[in-house]
């Protein structure tokens, strides 16, 4: 399985402010995707991030909130923008295996806000 | 829509086996995977199992699929310490593959000595 890390581990934001998370991979990987955890929550998946073209948002998330950048096959961000207390969450990135029937994930970033 | 749920707590004794139960609604699943979450981290894949399949061992996982029910279970013998966290269920099917997975709402496991 791939290798992944995210930037930052944590961090604690201020109300109307916006926080960008990175997500690297050790090697090239075609499907790559964002997931919010709510504290005591499952997983939601908030978009894929597609190379070379706009994100692929669920129902619930827009790009105005959630701007995702996907430049190359291993590196990805997402930003959480004009934040509130309700996004305090654990935001997870992940990739498709191989065979693409399974996901590998981050380790996370848990942002509070205050 | 598709709906994969969990118990939310399991509490057992070092030692013993553990069992962690799970349903889902999809009659059209492919794969049903088990997710582990220790505090602070992120979501490691523990197995997974083609729906085609009835059961999966690996080392101390053992993996049950009962498709006419729509139930897994994912049993750890051996319990230890280490396998205290949270555990996902999740599915997808075949008209979305991996990039629609479906999670459970999680069973969180305790060991008590």
């Amino acid at each position: 399985s791939a290798v992944i890390s995210q930037k930052p581990s944590r961090d604690i934001c201020q109300r109307g402010t916006s926080l960008t998370i990175q997500c690297q991979v050790d090697s090239q990987v075609t499907m790559m995707f964002w997931y919010r955890q709510q504290p005591g929550q499952s997983l939601t998946l908030i978009a894929t991030a597609n190379q070379g073209s706009e994100a692929t948002y669920e129902s619930g998330f827009v790009i105005d909130k959630f701007p995702i950048s996907r430049p190359n096959l291993t590196f990805s961000t997402l930003t959480v923008s004009n934040m509130s207390p309700e996004d305090s969450s654990i935001y997870l990135c992940s990739v498709a295996g191989r065979l693409g029937n399974t996901q590998y994930f981050g380790p996370g970033t848990r942002l509070t806000v205050l | 829509g598709e709906d994969v749920e969990q118990s939310l707590f399991l509490s057992v004794r070092e030692g013993d086996s553990s069992v962690i139960n799970c349903t889902y609604t999809d009659s059209s699943s492919t794969y049903l995977y088990w997710y582990k979450q220790e505090p602070g981290a992120g979501l490691q894949l523990l197995t997974y199992i083609f729906s085609n399949m009835d059961m999966k061992q690996d080392q101390r996982l053992t993996v049950l699929l009962n498709k006419k029910d729509k139930h897994l279970s994912l049993r750890i013998a051996d319990t230890q310490t280490g396998d205290s966290a949270i555990y996902f269920c999740a599915e997808s099917n075949k008209y979305s593959s991996a990039s629609k997975i479906i999670f459970g709402s999680g069973t969180r496991l305790s060991i008590r000595p």
